[in-house]
């Protein structure tokens, strides 16, 4: 049972442009949420996270929205530039635990 | 910097050996994990522990066992080596509640 989404297993986006990344989650328990991006051949590298009081939160380039209501994360990435291009994993920690629960990533292609 | 690191990374065995994984930090994290990724999966716990000689099953623990001696090191120990464990195997560390950080992988071949 996945218990966090990303439906899109890719996504190709031109330079320049803006980067959508979607997740989805089903427990109400979670209250800490954060995306990693990976690229080939190495750990993840984290990037950017929200607590679940918040709604939004804003790093450069990077701003990441949290609907409480819909169970929706979004990474959002403006301009988007071809160094961006890796697999982003969206991963949420339950309350009152030290786990994380990764999604299954959306690979993202940054074109110029 | 937080730095964790890997012993191996390209690692080749064969059906029913045993192998080993280390994975180091050097921030004095209490937390450490073991993942394994998967295409189409994502990243799936293995292990993890919380301190010196306490481990904890995460979703999927058969056919590992773990082992934390010391706090900066955090083992990884696959008893018989199958095929279905070739995988990219991930070691990562956190303080408290907090970011985990990842080590950069070891790509294991099980033959």
């Amino acid at each position: 049972d996945q218990q966090v989404k990303q439906n899109s297993p890719s996504l190709s986006v031109q330079e320049g442009r803006i980067s959508i990344l979607n997740c989805d989650y089903t427990n109400s328990m979670f209250d800490y949420f954060l995306w990693y991006k990976k690229y080939p051949a190495e750990g993840p590298t984290f990037l950017i996270s929200i607590s679940s009081i918040k709604d939004k939160n804003e790093d450069g380039r990077f701003t990441v929205f949290l609907n409480k209501s819909a169970k929706h994360l979004s990474l959002h990435i403006v301009p988007s530039q071809p160094g961006d291009s890796a697999v982003y994993f969206c991963a949420a920690i339950p309350y009152n635990t030290d786990k994380l629960i990764f999604g299954t990533g959306t690979r993202l292609q940054v074109f110029p | 910097d937080v730095k964790v690191t890997q012993s191996s990374r390209y690692l080749v065995k064969r059906t029913g050996e045993k192998v080993f994984l280390e994975c180091v930090q050097d921030m004095d994290h209490e937390n450490m994990f073991w993942y394994r990724q998967d295409p189409g999966l994502g990243l799936r716990l293995i292990y993890f522990s919380y301190d010196v000689k306490m481990k904890e099953k995460g979703d999927i623990p058969e056919g590992y066992s773990v082992s934390r001696e010391k706090k900066e090191r955090f083992s990884l120990i696959l008893e018989s080596a199958s095929t279905n464990q070739t995988s990219m195997y991930l070691c990562a560390s956190s303080l408290g509640t907090s970011t985990q950080y990842f080590g950069p992988g070891t790509r294991l071949l099980v033959l």
